[in-house]
């Protein structure tokens, strides 16, 4: 099957960096990706949706200045938590759709643990 | 606005023992339903979805739109079967996932 892949698995920060985390699809060209947040115990919420070659759109109470999406290619999507702090500490997982309009199929990425420190 | 609901945080059965996974969904159009399964330390996968109406593992799922209903069932469950598992719908025209908040089977020996 398609494969999705997040770089890094897990990183751990200092209050107020920066971290970017990449999520690739490996073997088919995405033109949308989703970037989830996944709190513990707890469902995946859909931050945003990031479109190759224009803004990402984003869930309402998300905000888009703290968390940048850039899709500059069609298999590379990042989000950056800017000024991290120990809130923003989460699972974030990012999923790409495959397929066409009657069988699309989305795959996800292993996931990022991010932790503020 | 769309919304899934799974009510069973955690469902615990038996190896061998039929199991159904709850979930129900709100959305006024025609909606794609997904069951995605999680194993442990492993991502997120589809499992089935209404469109295919194929029995996958086992795994049955019926879309009632009387209901809003989309249960997942199995005759008879499996040690292996244990994982997460999220119930999920995309609106007609949307490319967005809306997911339950996921029920954890654990399978018994």
């Amino acid at each position: 099957g398609a494969v999705v892949s997040q770089h890094p698995s897990w990183v751990i920060c200092k209050s107020g960096t920066s971290v970017k985390i990449e999520c690739r699809s490996l073997d088919f060209q995405a033109t949308t990706m989703f970037w989830y947040r996944q709190f513990p115990k707890q469902s995946l919420m859909l931050m945003a949706t990031s479109n190759e070659g224009s803004k990402a759109t984003y869930e309402q109470g998300v905000e888009k200045d703290k968390f940048l999406i850039n899709h500059a290619s069609l298999t590379l999507s990042t989000l950056t938590v800017t000024s991290a702090h120990p809130e923003d500490s989460s699972f974030y997982i990012c999923s790409a759709d495959r397929g066409g309009a009657w069988n699309t199929e989305a795959f996800f990425g292993q996931g990022t643990r991010l932790t503020v420190v | 606005a769309q919304r899934v609901t799974q009510p069973e945080k955690l469902l615990s059965v038996f190896k061998g023992a039929p199991v159904e996974l709850k979930c129900n969904y709100s959305y006024s159009g025609s909606p794609e339903l997904f069951w995605y399964v999680q194993y442990s330390r492993q991502r997120l996968q589809l499992l089935l979805r209404h469109i295919s109406r194929e029995s996958i593992k086992g795994f049955t799922a019926d879309l009632n739109k009387g209901e809003t209903s989309f249960h997942l069932k199995k005759p008879f469950a499996q040690e292996e079967d244990s994982a997460m598992y999220y119930c999920a719908l995309r609106a007609g025209g949307s490319e967005k996932l809306v997911f339950g908040k996921g029920t954890k089977l654990t399978v018994n020996p």
